[in-house]
């Protein structure tokens, strides 16, 4: 079946200092979308990209969808305690059963104040 | 309003037993889906339903039921509960633009 390499596995940064994550696969994707889950709670969608070579801003979030359909990197800026938590890249297919979206096997970010 | 509630958070239970999770949606999407989150944190599909039509069912023992009793919800239903099926499963719902996830239920088996 289709997988996500998502790397790195963990981060452990100082606060202040600026994150670099991405997910690679062998297939193509449609649709790339990042997606943040802190403690205790449901993923929650941070970055949807839909076009290859899109570069999308979300405050200090920027994400890129690869030229290659292939794979996609997010970038966190000037990290904050708040930023703790795992990162997950996720793949979409349209269309009938291939709707459904892979996820990478997240990156657990730890940021030290 | 919570988008995606699900119900319980946690269910602690015994092997052998029966359990449902519930899940309703106020997004007004026709999909919605159910992913298990194991203990290393790996997201992996179970089902998705659209339109009350099961469209995907990825592998999973057929102990495990979804039934949509309407578009707004996705319940799941465990039979015979096994230690191996303790985890976090989590509800969710969605079209093309992304999945809008629930808070999960923690289920242990003991």
């Amino acid at each position: 079946g289709q997988q996500l390499n998502q790397s790195p596995q963990s981060m452990f940064i100082q606060e202040g200092e600026d994150v670099s994550m991405n997910c690679t696969s062998s297939s193509i994707f449609n649709t790339w979308l990042w997606y943040k889950q802190d403690p205790g709670e449901g993923p929650v969608l941070l970055i949807a990209l839909y076009k290859a070579g899109e570069l999308t801003s979300n405050g200090r979030l920027t994400a890129q969808f690869g030229i290659t359909r292939k794979d996609s990197f997010l970038n966190i800026s000037a990290s904050i305690p708040s930023d703790v938590g795992i990162y997950f890249c996720a793949g979409q297919l349209y269309g009938g059963s291939q709707g459904n979206l892979i996820f990478g096997k997240g990156t657990k970010l730890s940021v030290k104040p | 309003d919570t988008a995606v509630s699900q119900t319980p958070k946690y269910l602690v239970t015994q092997m052998g037993n029966d359990k449902s999770i519930k899940c309703e949606q106020n997004l007004g999407h026709d999909t919605m889906y159910w992913y298990k989150q194991d203990s290393k944190k790996f997201l992996k599909i179970m089902f998705s339903y659209n339109n009350k039509e099961l469209i995907i069912n990825e592998t999973v023992p057929n102990r495990f039921s979804p039934k949509s009793p309407d578009k707004a919800h996705l319940n799941l239903h465990i039979n015979s509960l096994e230690l191996g099926d303790s985890a976090v499963y989590f509800c969710a719902s969605g079209q093309s633009l992304g999945y809008t996830f629930g808070s999960g239920t923690r289920l242990t088996v003991v």
